[in-house]
């Protein structure tokens, strides 16, 4: 268990709709990022929060949004869903800065089919 | 930019057989982290070893080994005497300390362990 938790972890959805992915990191780890696995795409980051703060955009789509809350959960939202959205989702959280600390722990991700 | 290429997409041992599968990187940092993951077929991803750009000593940890080769670009990853619960998808990605701090993966590649 690598202490990051997601939910939910299957979701079933329609085109045109929009959907909420939680994610809680592990205790003590300020960054959460967003990856997308996708058959034909592979693992591919969408974004990174630090604290509460953006921190990097990678190829995340203008219908995907993202925040981190002050308790450092997250939520990735995805809008005006599309049949090409259906992938794995995985959140991951990372220590805070320092040697030894570079490792990204991943969650068990959620699964959306958009129908 | 960060790259990963994983150039077998798919493998298939026989049980007992040692494999070694390929990752070759690029980056123009001259400090990055290096890593593996496993993803069996439950779906998480999970965390195997991180290398330092800095540290080229190889890594054994029981039947596995990695073999880092700035001088090629490589970090590969051999599995000795492979057993069926060895079978996943297995992926190389980099990391670098500046600016955001994701992962960035290669295509993975599919080992298939057959009793």
């Amino acid at each position: 268990d690598s202490g990051v938790t997601q939910t939910p972890k299957h979701l079933i959805t329609a085109t045109g709709q929009r959907v909420t992915l939680r994610c809680s990191p592990r205790s003590g780890d300020l960054s959460v990022y967003w990856y997308q696995q996708s058959l034909d795409q592979g693992l591919q980051f969408l974004i990174q929060y630090y604290n509460g703060e953006e921190r990097a955009k990678g190829n995340i789509l203008e219908r995907f949004s993202a925040q981190q809350f002050p308790d450092l959960h997250s939520e990735l939202n995805l809008s005006s869903l599309e049949l090409g959205d259906s992938a794995l989702y995985f959140c991951a959280s990372s220590p805070p800065r320092g040697a030894g600390n570079e490792k990204l722990f991943f969650g068990s991700g959620t699964q959306l089919s958009v129908l | 930019a960060q790259k990963v290429t994983q150039a077998q997409t798919e493998i298939s041992v026989v049980e007992k057989e040692d494999v070694t599968l390929d990752c070759v990187y690029e980056t123009r940092d001259t400090t990055y982290y290096l890593f593996w993951y496993k993803q069996p077929p439950s779906g998480e991803l999970v965390f195997l070893i991180r290398r330092n750009s800095f540290d080229e000593q190889n890594e054994i940890s029981g039947r596995y080994s990695w073999n880092f080769q700035k001088s090629t670009s490589s970090f590969n990853f051999t599995i000795t005497a492979s057993q069926v619960v060895d079978s996943a998808v297995y992926f190389c990605a980099l990391s670098v300390p500046t600016g955001r701090r994701a992962l960035t993966f290669g295509s993975g590649t599919r080992l298939q362990v057959q009793p």
